[in-house]
């Protein structure tokens, strides 16, 4: 089956840790995105990929890092300089052959709680 | 001013029911419009895409956009409990890949 998994579904952290939050495609999209949802908001980009070995930042970077070795994974560092992680983050990934196209289909999401 | 403004609810309706969910926006430079549906605790699901303005119908939805008026709206018909979700819309322009989110409104169908 075609899709997006994430995992762990539900991850929880200390104060001071960094975590790493998975995101696997197998819908062979060249790009792909992290969000994070908060209760009573939409969507916000943290960062963006459109192609391996090179992101973007999106409107909330601060606190966060990303990599893209491979064209199928998009893994997310939630570190200790994010003041404020608890929140539901969600990976995307769009096939990106231009902007007509440009749907993007979501993960599951990881639920990230900080203790 | 947020680029897109979406009534978060709740919406409550009685099964069977149409039911109407709204997005105005302000950047007009917006030509490609999504809804996606999202159940609680899961990721959300692409329902709708259309680009510019008009209508698209598929089953018991049907997508409308309305640049002049930058609204966009999705009606669901005969409106069924398995519809209860958070429906956001999506949209962005034709230069760039990031796309902006309305806050999301919260839909209950009571059987």
């Amino acid at each position: 089956d075609g899709g997006i998994t994430q995992s762990p579904k539900y991850l929880f952290r200390k104060e001071g840790q960094n975590v790493t939050l998975s995101c696997e495609q197998n819908l062979n999209h060249d790009a792909m995105y992290w969000y994070r949802q908060d209760p009573g908001q939409g969507l916000r980009l943290i960062y963006y990929s459109q192609i391996v070995n090179d992101f973007q930042k999106g409107d909330i970077a601060e606190g966060y890092s990303v990599s893209r070795e491979k064209k199928e994974s998009f893994p997310l560092t939630v570190t200790s300089a994010q003041k404020n992680p608890t929140a539901f983050y969600l990976c995307a990934s769009s096939p990106w052959t231009g902007p007509s196209t440009d749907t993007q289909y979501f993960g599951p999401g990881t639920r990230l709680t900080v203790l | 001013q947020k680029e897109v403004e979406q009534d978060p609810g709740p919406l409550s309706v009685p099964e069977g029911a149409i039911v109407s969910l709204n997005c105005t926006y302000s950047n007009s430079a917006f030509q490609y419009f999504m809804w996606y549906r999202q159940y609680s605790r899961k990721g959300p699901e692409l329902l709708m895409y259309t680009y510019s303005s008009g209508n698209k119908e598929d089953g018991r939805f049907t997508a409308q956009v309305d640049k002049s008026s930058k609204y966009i709206s999705l009606f669901i018909r005969d409106s069924q409990p398995s519809d209860s979700a958070t429906y956001l819309c999506a949209m962005k322009a034709g230069n760039t890949g990031k796309l902006i989110f309305g806050q999301g409104t919260t839909l209950q169908v009571k059987p």
